[in-house]
């Protein structure tokens, strides 16, 4: 257990409506990481965010925004949910282990945009 | 652009059998590392092995090892004496040695393994 967690854990939201979810992790790890996982897809990279007030574009990031205000938040907000934005959103954090840097998930989010 | 692939969706194996999920992936980095984890229904994901592109020694935890060849760029994942537990998708991931701490990752689009008790 990495101590992160996601909520909400399930929304279903209309179309046109503005969503954030959250991640929080208790253990003050510089990197976070928001992705989506869609059959056929894997888990695509959103945005991640290297420190507070840090953040940068993952490969698919049209339509999604990010903010870390505190070391311990990373806000993912869609500002305007479209259908195509249903999803499993999963947050994590790079943590070393090992030697290494490795990444570790939350529970994941299941978005519905109806 | 590194590009992972996994091009078999599905794969069962029977209870007690030894399975292989295959990966390859496409780089032009020398030093990388790979991975593989595990999602069960419970949606969480789980990591299984790491494999350093470094190492010519192949990663192994408990039945879980993996067979890397790295002028190949193929990785891929076997699980001995299978047990239902083990039945889940399993994805396999890269990730640059070159960013440091930032540990981002590409992911394939993973396989779903069932197992036949």
């Amino acid at each position: 257990d990495a101590g992160i967690t996601q909520s909400p854990r399930h929304k279903v939201t209309e179309t046109g409506t503005p969503v954030t979810l959250r991640c929080h992790q208790t253990e003050n790890h510089r990197y976070m990481y928001w992705y989506r996982q869609d059959p056929g897809h894997g888990l695509r990279l959103i945005h991640y965010s290297y420190g507070v007030k840090d953040t940068d574009k993952g490969e698919v990031s049209d339509g999604y925004s990010v903010s870390r205000s505190k070391t311990e938040d990373f806000l993912l907000t869609l500002e305007s949910a479209t259908s195509s934005q249903t999803s499993v959103y999963f947050c994590a954090i790079s943590v070393l282990t090992g030697g290494s840097y490795e990444q570790y998930f939350g529970p994941g989010t299941r978005l519905t945009v109806t | 652009a590194q590009t992972v692939t996994q091009s078999q969706p599905e794969m069962s194996v029977q209870e007690a059998e030894t399975v292989t999920l295959s990966c390859t992936y496409d780089t032009s980095e020398s030093d990388y590392y790979l991975f593989w984890y595990k999602q069960p229904p419970s949606r969480q994901m789980i990591l299984v092995i790491r494999q350093e592109a470094y190492k010519q020694q192949n990663a192994t935890e408990n039945r879980f090892s993996v067979n890397f060849q790295k002028a190949a760029k193929s990785f891929s994942l076997k699980i001995s004496d299978s047990q239902l537990g083990d039945a889940a998708m399993y994805f396999c991931a890269y990730r640059s040695a070159a960013t440091g701490a930032n540990s981002k990752l590409t992911f394939g689009k993973g396989i779903t393994l069932s197992v036949r008790p």
